[in-house]
């Protein structure tokens, strides 16, 4: 069984909808990343959480340590938002990172 | 700033030739890291780097030395090609230990014949 778990594999929905995208995960953390990548191959990285949620634009980011478990969404989409998204977990001071292998959207015009 | 800058971006090998694939970064940052990426899999930590002077292994180290005697370059050495390390390799880099967010290069897409 994978360290970190993404559900789903593949996403597929209309421009406008409300996306979630989920990630759970085996071991103790400290830290949780989400990552973009596009579809030219360049990764970017979305949020570091340790507890609680973060905003920004229209990413929201939550995590909850104690069922091992955190959500990306996504608001108002757009097909611009169409890329893999990565979840990866880790402890500060490690630089030893475990990754997802990643949810593919694809938001239809 | 350019950021975490990769060459080549593309690089056709043969089995057993070596190579270098370079990384640079321009904002000061300590820690390095080198991944590469197959279909079907997350990425996975080769070899990454603390300071200069400082590097240890990641998850997949075979077959792969680095080194890093400045901040700003931390190189990858394939020592001897083989078709299994046919990959896409990113650079990563970010200012500390602290889980703060790491910065990715573009890649270097690498076919070993």
């Amino acid at each position: 069984k994978n360290e970190v778990e993404q559900s789903p594999q593949n996403l597929t929905a209309q421009e406008g909808e409300f996306i979630t995208i989920n990630c759970s995960y085996s071991v103790g953390i400290s830290a949780l990343h989400w990552l973009q990548q596009h579809p030219g191959g360049g990764i970017v990285s979305l949020f570091m959480l340790s507890s609680g949620k973060k905003k920004h634009g229209r990413l929201i980011a939550t995590i909850n340590i104690q069922e091992k478990h955190s959500s990306l969404h996504i608001t108002a989409s757009h097909p611009r938002d169409s890329a893999v998204y990565i979840c990866a977990v880790g402890n500060f001071g490690n630089e030893k990172l475990t990754f997802g292998t990643g949810t593919r959207l694809t938001i239809i015009p | 700033n350019a950021g975490v800058t990769q060459t080549p971006k593309f690089q056709v090998l043969k089995t057993g030739q070596s190579m270098t694939l370079q990384c640079a970064q321009d904002m000061n940052h300590e820690y390095m890291s080198w991944y590469r990426q197959d279909p079907g899999m997350g990425l996975r930590l080769i070899h990454y780097s603390v300071g200069a002077g400082i590097t240890d292994q990641g998850e997949v180290p075979n077959g792969y030395n680095v080194s890093r005697s400045t901040t700003e370059d931390f190189p990858l050495r394939l020592l001897s090609a083989a078709p299994s390390q046919t990959s896409v390799y990113f650079c990563a880099s970010r200012p500390g230990p602290h889980g703060e967010t790491q910065y990715f290069g573009p890649g270097t897409r690498l076919l070993v014949l």
